[in-house]
């Protein structure tokens, strides 16, 4: 199947720093990526729908000023923590489909454990 | 109320028994059925992915879609310890977002 990579794995950093999680498609192209925020033994929360070349699109409860989401290439999309909290402290794992593939079909990267002290 | 519901678990079978994980839907219109497994600490990773009502098979894994019942199912047969992780039944519209359940955290004891 396809690979999605995620970078950094695991992340501790300050409150009030910012952080950056990077995605790519390894194999393929992706013009959408999807952003997910996953707490202990629970469910994906999506937050965000990464399109190439334009703007994110958020979901209701989401801060878009909070996690800023680039998606510049058709290889990489970016999430942002900015000013982050310990209440930020999560782990993020972001997805993308196959151009052309089953739709549905969504391929994980490994997810980022980000620990705000 | 929410959209998909699974049976939340968790589930410890011992070593070769056969596993059944279920979830159920409200909105009709979702048309494609997916299964992913995740182990801690990992992302999901896709074991089965079915589009109409029906069964599909692969190796000791079976998907089971009933959308009569608005019902989903995941077989696993003989389980193995490796098997041990959560569950995370997922499905979608023909133009929207995938949905997913809560997820069953299964241990397979050996």
């Amino acid at each position: 199947g396809a690979v999605v990579s995620q970078h950094p794995s695991w992340v501790i950093c300050k409150s009030g720093t910012s952080v950056k999680i990077e995605c790519r498609s390894l194999d393929f192209q992706a013009t959408t990526m999807f952003w997910y925020r996953q707490f202990p033994k629970q469910s994906l929360m999506l937050m965000a729908t990464s399109n190439e070349g334009s703007k994110a699109t958020y979901e209701q409860g989401v801060e878009k000023d909070k996690f800023l989401i680039n998606h510049a290439s058709l290889t990489l999309s970016t999430l942002t923590v900015t000013s982050a909290h310990p209440e930020d402290s999560s782990f993020y794992i972001c997805s993308a489909g196959l151009a052309g593939g089953r739709t549905g079909e969504l391929f994980f990267g490994e997810g980022s454990r980000l620990t705000v002290l | 109320q929410k959209e998909v519901e699974q049976d939340p678990g968790p589930l410890s079978v011992p070593e070769g028994a056969i596993v059944s994980l279920n979830c159920t839907y409200s909105n009709s219109a979702f048309q494609y059925f997916m299964w992913y497994r995740q182990y801690s600490r990992k992302g999901p990773e896709l074991l089965m992915y079915t589009y109409s009502s029906g069964n599909k098979e692969d190796g000791r894994f079976t998907a089971q879609v009933d959308k009569s019942s608005k019902y989903i199912s995941l077989f696993i047969r003989d389980s193995q310890p490796s098997d041990s992780a959560t569950y995370l039944c997922a499905m979608r519209t023909n133009a929207g977002k995938s949905t997913f359940g809560d997820g069953t955290t299964l241990t397979v004891k050996p």
